[in-house]
């Protein structure tokens, strides 16, 4: 079986500053990768995401995840946010078979301040 | 629309009671998936179709909870007899079908607000 582990159940930063949103992953086989944002009131939009190739994938609204092999790791990044980057950002993972079905960690809610 | 939509946004009922869910999704799409996002369990994953293959049932929580997918398209999630627990958003995603073994994203709807007083 997979599990997602995210640590930090809140993350508060100030406006233009850099953030990561740790993501720790569990699985006996191969995985696919994903972070996920919910903003207030709406659904889940694809931040971005890791099925092969290059371990650092560029994502939409300026954020960026590397994957780590050896940590079993998908950290979340952005050099600098804004304050409509306040949301609940969530890791996920799938096994690469037919189902895709996606195993979520429990959130992280990111709080920029001004 | 161009993405998924799910109705009705908000729900409430009795305990006892039995809800239907829907989910229209994108057109084309193959696949559909229901979520269920709960302050005491978080993101789950629910229930999987794919074209007229059996549907994946391995996250429904309990034989209250079912779901169809009428002419490959629109789907429908019914619990019945409704418990305070099952108070909960319900997501439904679905997925085009690209080349075998290949990976295809998931749109989400913005889902269904059920509350079970």
């Amino acid at each position: 079986a997979q599990s997602v582990t995210q640590l930090d159940s809140q993350v508060p930063v100030f406006e233009e500053a850099p953030v990561e949103l740790r993501c720790n992953y569990s699985s006996s086989v191969s995985v696919y990768l994903f972070w996920y944002v919910q903003y207030p009131n709406q659904g889940l939009q694809l931040l971005l995401k890791y099925l092969s190739g290059s371990t650092l994938v560029k994502g939409i609204n300026g954020f960026e995840a590397e994957f780590n092999k050896s940590q079993t790791s998908f950290h979340l990044r952005k050099p600098s946010v804004h304050i409509s980057d306040t949301a609940e950002y969530f890791c996920a993972v799938t096994r690469m078979d037919s189902s895709y079905k996606l195993i979520f960690g429990s959130g992280t809610r990111l709080l920029v301040r001004p | 629309g161009a993405g998924v939509s799910q109705s009705p946004s908000n729900k409430v009922t009795e305990k006892g009671k039995d809800v239907e869910l829907r989910c229209d999704p994108i057109s084309g799409h193959t696949a559909l998936y229901w979520y269920r996002q709960s302050l005491g369990q978080g993101l789950e994953f629910l229930i999987y179709f794919q074209g007229n293959s059996a549907p994946d049932k391995s996250g429904l929580p309990s034989d209250r909870f079912s779901a169809e997918r009428t002419g490959g398209s629109v789907s429908t999630l019914t619990i019945q007899r409704t418990q305070q627990e099952d108070s909960a958003v319900y997501l439904c995603a679905s997925s085009g079908r690209g080349l075998a073994g290949t990976y295809n994203e998931q749109f989400f709807g913005p889902g269904t607000r059920l509350t079970v007083l």
